[in-house]
């Protein structure tokens, strides 16, 4: 158990509204992910954070930002959600230091905007 | 880019029968090589990994051989269970971020 936990698990919100969604690790893991699953894409990287307020862009970034200011906690917010960033969310971490370490991931955040 | 490509499901086998699940990839250089499993309402769960050419992960009877000259990573059971059903993922580390396939669902009928 990597000690992962997501919140909420579920959230259903409108159009134009902001959302933050926040991953929790109990451990001191300096590598965070935060990725969308959609039906037909697998999982896609959103936003990760090699340390405390140091974070960079993945391949579908756009209309969210992230923040880590501890080094248990990473947030994924949505500015101004949209239809089309109904997904499901999971955060990962990567607890070798490794860059071909494995990642483990958290239960998901279920997410939909109407 | 890099990338993963994997056999589209959903594929459905009677308890016993032999699987696999195809897994391509296109990458600069010998990336490590996962294979994720996910439960109905669950997260991934890695099942297996292979960090260089010839490598062969194994875990809870299944296994897949890291191919270099065919650049593929196969995933295959012997025999499979009900308890087998979910939907699994190939993916490749590419500097420390994930690139997964789609996904291929497996249902195993009793």
């Amino acid at each position: 158990d990597a000690g992962i936990t997501q919140s909420p698990r579920h959230k259903v919100t409108e159009t134009g509204t902001p959302v933050t969604l926040r991953c929790h690790q109990t451990e001191n893991h300096r590598y965070m992910y935060w990725y969308r699953q959609d039906p037909g894409h697998g999982l896609r990287l959103i936003h990760y954070s090699y340390g405390v307020k140091d974070t960079d862009k993945g391949e579908v970034s756009d209309g969210y930002s992230v923040s880590r200011s501890k080094t248990e906690d990473f947030l994924l917010t949505l500015e101004s959600a949209t239809s089309s960033q109904t997904s499901v969310y999971f955060c990962a971490i990567r607890t070798s230091g490794s860059l071909e370490g494995e990642q483990f991931f958290g239960p998901g955040t279920r997410l939909t905007v109407l | 880019g890099n990338s993963v490509t994997q056999m589209e499901g959903p594929v459905t086998l009677s308890e016993e029968a032999f699987l696999t699940i195809n897994c391509t990839y296109t990458a600069t250089g010998y990336p490590s090589l996962f294979w994720y499993v996910q439960y109905p309402g669950e997260g991934l769960q890695l099942l297996l990994k292979a960090t260089k050419a010839d490598d062969k992960g194994s875990n809870k009877g299944f296994e897949a051989t890291y191919r270099k000259e065919t650049t593929s990573f196969h995933l295959e059971k012997g025999s499979v269970q009900v308890s087998d059903s979910a939907v699994y993922f190939c993916a490749l580390s590419d500097e420390g971020k994930l690139i997964f396939g789609q996904g291929t669902e497996l249902s195993v009928k009793p």
